[in-house]
């Protein structure tokens, strides 16, 4: 079976602060992706990082960044120096070949406050 | 260039109603997946299509049906509308098919079932 589990429901921040939203995900293939996306207020899910299992090092991107660890199966992203307009919910989500066929299933999300 | 557009944008109708929703994908993408969003939840997968047929299917009854056009637009119906049908549907699309593509996200349809 396939799972993403987000274990954080909700986190709430002061703006500046540095932020860790955690996943930790099963699966059985040896192949797989894993993605993070942020859905605004808005409601449209805008994609901010792919990974593939083969690929276990650390990306940075900006503010943002992804420590990925196949050992502890987990794929956790930080937010550095955090802004208002972080706020959101974000999920991180799965693709790989066994049962999803390369669709994404989703954690249930953590929902990011970030206050000024 | 234009990203995914789904249409309408709210919705309210009542049990046992059908609806009819819409989407099309991003320029240059064939391939077509709808996602269901309950409040508080993570998107689940509904189904997708390529080449104008259904190719993978989640977990859903076959309430849930839907169609992919010549132009690669694409629609979802539900039939016999249940209370917990009320929901964000994503239409999501991408290149092609396969594992780890990119889907790219529309804005969504809020239906609501009274």
């Amino acid at each position: 079976a396939q799972k993403v589990t987000q274990a954080q429901t909700e986190i709430s921040v002061v703006e500046k602060e540095d932020v860790t939203l955690d996943c930790v995900y099963e699966t059985r293939d040896t192949t797989y992706y894993l993605f993070w996306y942020k859905q605004p207020p808005s409601g449209e899910l805008v994609f901010l990082i792919r990974r593939n299992s083969f690929d276990e090092q650390n990306e940075i991107s900006g503010r943002y960044s992804w420590n990925f660890q196949k050992s502890t199966s987990s794929f956790n992203f930080t937010i550095t120096a955090s802004q208002v307009v972080d706020s959101a919910v974000y999920f991180c989500a799965l693709s790989g070949y066994g049962g999803s066929q390369g669709n994404l299933i989703f954690g249930k999300g953590t929902k990011l406050s970030v206050k000024p | 260039d234009a990203g995914v557009t789904q249409s309408p944008t709210h919705l309210i109708k009542t049990r046992g109603q059908q609806v009819t929703l819409r989407c099309s994908p991003k320029s240059g993408h064939d391939t077509v997946s709808w996602y269901q969003q309950a409040l508080g939840q993570g998107p689940q997968f509904i189904f997708q299509y390529y080449e104008e047929e259904e190719r993978q299917r989640g977990n859903f009854p076959d309430r849930f049906s839907g169609h992919q056009f010549p132009n690669y637009s694409s629609e979802l119906n539900v039939n016999a509308l249940l209370l917990g049908d009320s929901a964000l549907y994503l239409c999501a699309s991408s290149l092609v098919p396969g594992v780890g593509n990119e889907q790219f996200f529309g804005p969504g349809t809020r239906l609501t079932v009274l």
